[in-house]
Order: structure tokens, then C-alpha cells, then sequence
């Protein structure tokens, strides 16, 4: 079963809010991944975080990684219509296994 | 283009036959995953390959097999095809530095509808 829990599953917002999915394991995370997948596209890896506590920043998305490095988050100040898709963190333990999320879904009204 | 190709792009079948889905890897990674992804689903992860050899393997199938070859290429077999394996099945290549995965780049995938 899906041991990467990702919350929200929908979230819709007005073009200009913010944005913010999370993800939390049951486990210890060596690392955690990001990937946008636009409607009708595929998953496009964005960012991996790798230290506890770690916070990183591409434009409008801000990412963070949990000091226990059970959770993570990322943020998008002002949203805009490009950023429309689904959003999946994956978390790899240290056994090496890599476990993505079931996936936020976002829309954005212009 | 992500440097990782998937072939066919669309396929249409009918139950109970079999078909073969391909991948080539992004030039230098060793590690190959295939993700079958359902409708507004998540991605399931199937089964991964690294320089020939099955690592690891997910919530694949009796039904479903694959392979990678020397070249590395990879190719995911479906046999006795349900309604059910209608889906879009992805693969993903990644290098790993130290035990640690570099980012997935996945293909365009193949979107499998069973008839």
C-alpha cells in the first residue's frame, strides 16, 4: 500500500492565491522528490531535497523537507494558470525504495 | 523530448491478448521503472531494472512481465489483458549516485486501451 501520503488530493484556487500540498511518510526518508504532470503529459521531475530541514526555492515554488525528514512540503506564492497540473512528491527510504505519492491535483481560475 | 522513449504511443487491444510495450532509457542510466497510471490515478509503481537485472518490484501482475536488455532497453509484457489493464503505463529511467536516485525522466507513455 501507499506508505507516501499526500494531502490535499484536489485543492482549486483563484488565479493569484497560494498553494501548498504536503507529504508525510511512516518512515525515515533519505530523500524526497517533486514532479509536476501537466493534464495529458507526463511526470516532469522538479526538485530533490536531500538534508534535514532543507528549503529551496525555484521562482514562485518553495520547497521544504521535514528536520525529521518524514515530511515535506511545496509551496506556490501567486498561482498562475501555467501552473495547473498534478503535483507528486516521492520519498526513497533507505532500502532504496522510492515511493510517489497518490498525486495533488491543481486548478487555477483565471 | 525527455530523452526517454516509449513505443507505441497508443495501443488498442482486445481482451485476452497480449502486448508488448517498449522503453529506451535516457542515454547513461542504468535503472529503468515502469508505472502503469489508471485513470486521474496515481503512479503504480510495476517493476524496475538496473544494467539488466530486476531490483525491485512493485504491485505487478502475474499476468505482466518484463525485461531489459543489454543495450538497456526495456520492454513490459501484458498477457490476458483486461478491461481493467486500460491504463497509461510509463517508464522512467534514473541514474543513482551512491545509492541515492537522481530524478525519474520519464517518457511520454503508452496509453493501453483494452476492448
Amino acid at each position: 500500500g501507499q506508505q507516501v501520503m499526500q494531502i490535499p488530493q484536489y485543492q482549486h484556487v483563484q488565479e493569484g492565491e497560494d498553494f501548498t500540498t504536503y507529504c508525510n511518510s511512516s518512515t525515515t526518508l533519505s530523500n524526497i522528490q517533486w514532479y509536476k504532470q501537466r493534464p495529458g503529459g507526463h511526470p516532469v521531475f522538479l526538485i530533490q531535497l536531500v538534508k534535514s530541514g532543507e528549503v529551496k526555492k525555484q521562482k514562485r515554488l518553495t520547497f521544504q523537507f521535514g528536520e525529521a525528514k518524514k515530511n515535506s512540503s511545496l509551496h506556490i506564492t501567486a498561482t498562475q494558470t501555467t501552473d495547473v497540473g498534478t503535483y507528486f512528491c516521492a520519498g526513497q527510504r533507505n532500502n532504496n525504495d522510492m515511493r510517489f505519492g497518490a498525486g495533488t491535483r491543481l486548478t487555477v481560475k483565471p | 523530448d525527455s530523452g526517454v522513449t516509449q513505443t507505441p504511443k497508443h495501443l488498442i487491444t482486445a481482451t485476452g491478448q497480449r502486448v508488448t510495450l517498449r522503453c529506451s532509457p535516457r542515454s547513461g542510466d542504468l535503472s529503468v521503472y515502469w508505472y502503469q497510471q489508471s485513470l486521474d490515478q496515481g503512479l503504480q509503481f510495476l517493476i524496475q531494472y538496473y544494467n539488466g537485472e530486476e531490483r525491485a518490484k512493485g504491485n505487478i501482475l502475474e499476468r505482466f512481465s518484463a525485461q531489459q536488455f543489454p543495450d538497456l532497453h526495456s520492454e513490459l509484457n501484458l498477457s490476458s489483458l483486461e478491461l481493467g489493464d486500460s491504463a497509461l503505463y510509463f517508464c522512467a529511467s534514473s541514474v543513482e549516485i551512491a545509492g541515492r536516485r537522481d530524478g525519474y525522466t520519464f517518457g511520454s507513455g503508452t496509453r493501453l486501451t483494452v476492448v
